[in-house]
């Protein structure tokens, strides 16, 4: 079964600086996606940016952009210049191609913006 | 706004009751899912529809139900209603099944049962 690890349960990060989400995913697909979701105090599902498996560039999308790592199945999320609207839960997902198409989600990280 | 819409934003019940929770996915998109989040459990997958058929299902309980009707809004029917059923109901959808194309979220419905 496919597992989604996300071993930080909170950061923080000063507003204008960087911060890495780290995430880890178990599979024996070769090809599948990746997701980052944002979930603000609305609780909102807000889908940050994708990564497709068999591209071995990584996704950029304005100021966040991942560490697609295949071989050690990790993708992580880069948030940089942080703003304080970017404090949210962040969940990372992923996808398998084919007909099983559910998401299969982490337990999130929280993330804190502070001034 | 991501295009897909919820109703009701919020549900308070009692045990035993139960409730319909509704989903219009966005103009055109034929795939609907249903996910359930909740404190202990994280987000879950429990059931997804393709233009009127079921196509996969989850960790979706015996006393869940949904259908996806021909002019492609969904609901999920909740029956018994226990007080571990409280939890946040999202329903996404994507254009089609299996496909590369993304799961938009809606606004989720919250569920309290009391």
């Amino acid at each position: 079964a496919q597992t989604v690890t996300q071993s930080q349960p909170e950061m923080s990060v000063q507003e204008a600086e960087t911060v890495t989400l780290s995430c880890t995913y178990d599979t024996s697909e070769s090809d599948y996606y990746l997701f980052w979701y944002k979930q603000p105090p609305s609780r909102q599902m807000i889908l940050v940016i994708r990564q497709e498996a068999y591209k071995q560039q990584n996704a950029t999308e304005n100021r966040f952009s991942v560490n697609f790592q295949k071989a050690a199945k990790s993708f992580s999320l880069k948030i940089s210049d942080s703003q304080l609207g970017d404090a949210a839960m962040y969940f990372c997902a992923y996808r398998v191609t084919g007909t099983a198409s559910k998401l299969t989600f982490g337990t999130g990280t929280r993330l804190q913006v502070t001034l | 706004d991501s295009g897909v819409t919820q109703t009701p934003k919020h549900l308070i019940t009692a045990t035993g009751q139960r409730v319909t929770l509704r989903c219009s996915p966005r103009s055109g998109d034929l795939s609907v899912y249903w996910y359930q989040q909740s404190l202990d459990q994280g987000l879950q997958f429990l059931i997804q529809y393709y233009n009127g058929e079921e196509r996969a299902k989850g960790n979706i309980l015996e006393r869940f139900s949904a259908q996806q009707f021909p002019d492609l809004h969904s609901e999920l029917n909740l029956s018994s209603l226990e007080l571990g059923d409280s939890a946040l109901y999202f329903c996404a959808s994507s254009p089609r099944w299996g496909s590369l194309e993304t799961q938009y979220f809606g606004p989720g419905t919250r569920l309290l049962v009391l």
